[in-house]
């Protein structure tokens, strides 16, 4: 059962425009949201986290907004950039005492056109 | 680059078979975790090592087994390989091993079982 679910497997947008890239969850346990970006024949790399005690997390072009109610969070990126064309992972992390697991979804691929 | 090296980068090998993956954490980094990646998968959790010690287990079937040595590399066993194990084996270090401890990824090893 996929606790972390990135639905759509592809998104494609025009350079300059917005880039919403959603993720949903369902384990209420989940405490703190990751956003990793990938690039072929590379391992994925940390961009942006919030904790679930806020809404939102800004970090240059990228936003995170998180909807506890909802179970939903989602990155933003403005504008869009060629260099952004990767695969996104979202992930969550639920801390059980000494160890956080953190669970990814299966992620997006992003492609920003020209 | 993530500091995290990964060896070897490409693995054939025929089913079976016993191999070896070999990592090396970012400098100063106590935590250890090893992710699979398949084909149209996300990255499922196998193994999280905190300074020597087995500190979470996920999807690791029996057959794979995992160490962390003294000074804090880290091997992956896969054993009987089965086609099925073909995959992207990634590992990934943090100074901690809380939520506020973002992964840093290695560039990982495709294993191809034939």
């Amino acid at each position: 059962d996929q606790q972390v679910k990135q639905n759509s497997p592809s998104l494609s947008v025009q350079e300059g425009r917005i880039s919403i890239l959603n993720c949903d969850y369902t384990n209420s346990m989940f405490d703190y949201f990751l956003w990793y970006k990938k690039y072929p024949a590379e391992g994925p790399t940390f961009l942006i986290s919030i904790s679930s005690i806020k809404d939102k997390n800004e970090d240059g072009r990228f936003t995170v907004f998180l909807n506890k109610s909802a179970k939903h969070l989602s990155l933003h990126i403005v504008p869009s950039q060629p260099g952004d064309s990767a695969v996104y992972f979202c992930a969550a992390s639920e801390f059980t005492g000494a160890n956080s697991k953190l669970t990814f979804g299966k992620g997006i691929t992003l492609s920003v056109r020209p | 680059d993530s500091g995290v090296t990964q060896t070897p980068k490409h693995l054939i090998t025929a089913t079976g078979q016993r191999v070896t993956l070999r990592c090396s954490p970012r400098s100063g980094d106590l935590s250890v975790y090893w992710y699979q990646q398949s084909l149209d998968q996300g990255l499922q959790f196998l193994i999280h090592y905190y300074n020597g010690e087995e500190r979470a287990k996920g999807n690791i079937l029996e057959r794979f087994s995992a160490q962390q040595f003294p000074d804090l590399h880290s091997e992956l066993n896969l054993s009987s390989l089965e086609l099925g194990d073909s995959a992207l084996y990634f590992c990934a270090s943090s100074v901690g091993s809380g939520k506020g401890s973002p992964l840093h990824f290695g560039n990982g090893t495709r294993l191809t079982v034939t």
